[in-house]
């Protein structure tokens, strides 16, 4: 059965930290891994990987993807309040994982 | 130009009444997925549609949930005798072409509240 876990389950910070969130997958039929953003209502669509090696970045977010050892990273730097919400991973046909409830203090 | 538009935002249901969500996908995309999003939990697939077409329905109840994305108008997702855990957050997205499914655009989701 396809698998994504994502880690840590929740995370506070203040302003200014740097998070890495993690998303390790076990799926059938890989094709690509996305990244959502989900605050208090629906998910913004932030990265797609398909190659591993490659980061993607957009402003201070940039993720990257080791199909060898099966997992995403994405990085936070310069973290601020709005960054507050919830990270979703999505691997194969849309499964998604758990999420992870990141918090950022001021 | 609009997003994905979905309603009611909210909806609230008796035991045993039929809930019936709506969805209109972004100008130009054809392709519309169903989420469920119960409460602390993560979304989980539902049913893949096209115009006038199911694509994939792997994630869906077999009994009590049917989805239809007709010609002309929204698609539906109708749940017919909810249940008290039907209640959580049904979310809609939408691509513009099977090359694109995993480049969704989500809806605000409805929430669905069955007392």
């Amino acid at each position: 059965e396809d698998k994504v876990v994502q880690s840590p389950l929740s995370l506070v910070v203040h302003e200014g930290d740097t998070v890495t969130l993690n998303c390790s997958y076990e799926v059938t039929n890989f094709r690509s891994l996305l990244w959502y953003k989900q605050e208090k209502k629906a998910p913004t669509f932030l990265f797609m990987l398909t190659s591993s090696g490659i980061e993607k970045k957009s402003g201070r977010l940039s993720s990257i993807l080791d199909k060898k050892e099966l997992f995403s990273i994405l990085n936070i730097t310069a973290t601020q309040t709005g960054d507050s919400a919830v990270y979703l991973c999505a691997v194969g046909d849309m499964r998604f994982g758990a999420g992870t409830r990141l918090t950022v203090k001021p | 130009n609009a997003g994905v538009m979905q309603n009611p935002r909210h909806l609230v249901r008796r035991r045993g009444q039929e809930a019936r969500l709506r969805c209109s996908p972004m100008k130009g995309h054809s392709h519309v997925y169903w989420y469920r999003q119960l409460p602390e939990e993560g979304l989980k697939f539902m049913v893949y549609l096209q115009k006038e077409n199911i694509i994939d329905e792997s994630g869906m109840p077999k009994e009590r949930f049917s989805a239809e994305f007709p010609k002309e108008g929204p698609s539906i997702l109708r749940i017919q005798q909810v249940v008290r855990g039907d209640s959580a957050a049904y979310f809609c997205a939408s691509s513009s072409s099977p090359g694109h499914r995993y480049e969704q655009y989500f809806g605000p989701g409805t929430r669905l509240t069955v007392t």
